[in-house]
């Protein structure tokens, strides 16, 4: 098993760019979400999934868009990329509700 | 609304020494709460929960719900504890999905 895995592992962008930053596991957990991490402020949740077909707004939403459209995959979008998105990008899945989450390597993003 | 507070971004200590990383949370009801560990080049992952009530790799965290706090312990610190350390919050309600609320992450270096 990998667990979860995210592509890519790191990646630099233009103001104004878009990208898509993709996570996915081979634990067939119901639930997925989006992180993340800036120095001082610990992880924040972005968006998260509770099943194939379903999207919702975490903590910091703003900017960002998320799809699951198979269960396994995850997919976090950026449209237009800003400094402030500047960041490393966790993805996690769980199987319960019981906040033991599984978390996949990481995604640095730094926006010019 | 639900917050976690590590006070320290940074501990030191040397090798042998006892280890506390403190945690503080503010919740109205009987909160569920996590260490998650992220030592270097590796993945975030689940390090201990209160509700099991056991001890890894030498580390324990005793709920306080009167100081509302679930500090982290470690008796006799190894240099390979030294990694980042995130305090969670399970979100409450029905509607939680799983969702966790992180501190700020401690960086705890220990010594030889």
């Amino acid at each position: 098993n990998a667990g979860v895995t995210q592509t890519p592992k790191f990646r630099v962008l233009k103001t104004g760019q878009s990208m898509t930053l993709l996570c996915a596991q081979d634990m067939n957990h119901e639930y997925m979400y989006w992180y993340r991490q800036d120095p001082g402020m610990g992880l924040r949740l972005i968006h998260y999934s509770v099943g194939e077909g379903t999207t919702a707004k975490g903590e910091v939403p703003d900017g960002y868009n998320v799809s699951r459209l198979k269960k396994q995959n995850f997919l976090l979008g950026l449209e237009s990329a800003a400094p402030s998105q500047t960041s490393v990008y966790f993805c996690a899945s769980s199987q319960d509700r019981d906040g033991t989450q599984y978390f996949g390597p990481g995604t640095r993003l730094l926006v010019l | 609304a639900q917050r976690v507070t590590q006070p320290e971004k940074l501990l030191s200590v040397f090798k042998g020494a006892p280890v506390e990383l403190k945690c503080n949370y503010s919740y109205s009801g009987s909160p569920e709460l996590f260490w998650y560990v992220q030592y270097s080049r590796q993945r975030l992952q689940l390090l201990l929960r209160h509700i099991s009530r056991e001890s890894i790799k030498g580390f324990t965290a005793d709920l306080n719900k009167g100081e509302t706090s679930f500090h982290l312990k470690k008796p006799f610190a190894q240099e390979e504890d030294s990694a980042m350390y995130y305090c969670a919050l399970l979100n409450a309600g029905g509607t939680s999905y799983g969702k966790l609320t992180f501190g700020q992450g401690t960086i705890l270096t220990v010594h030889p």
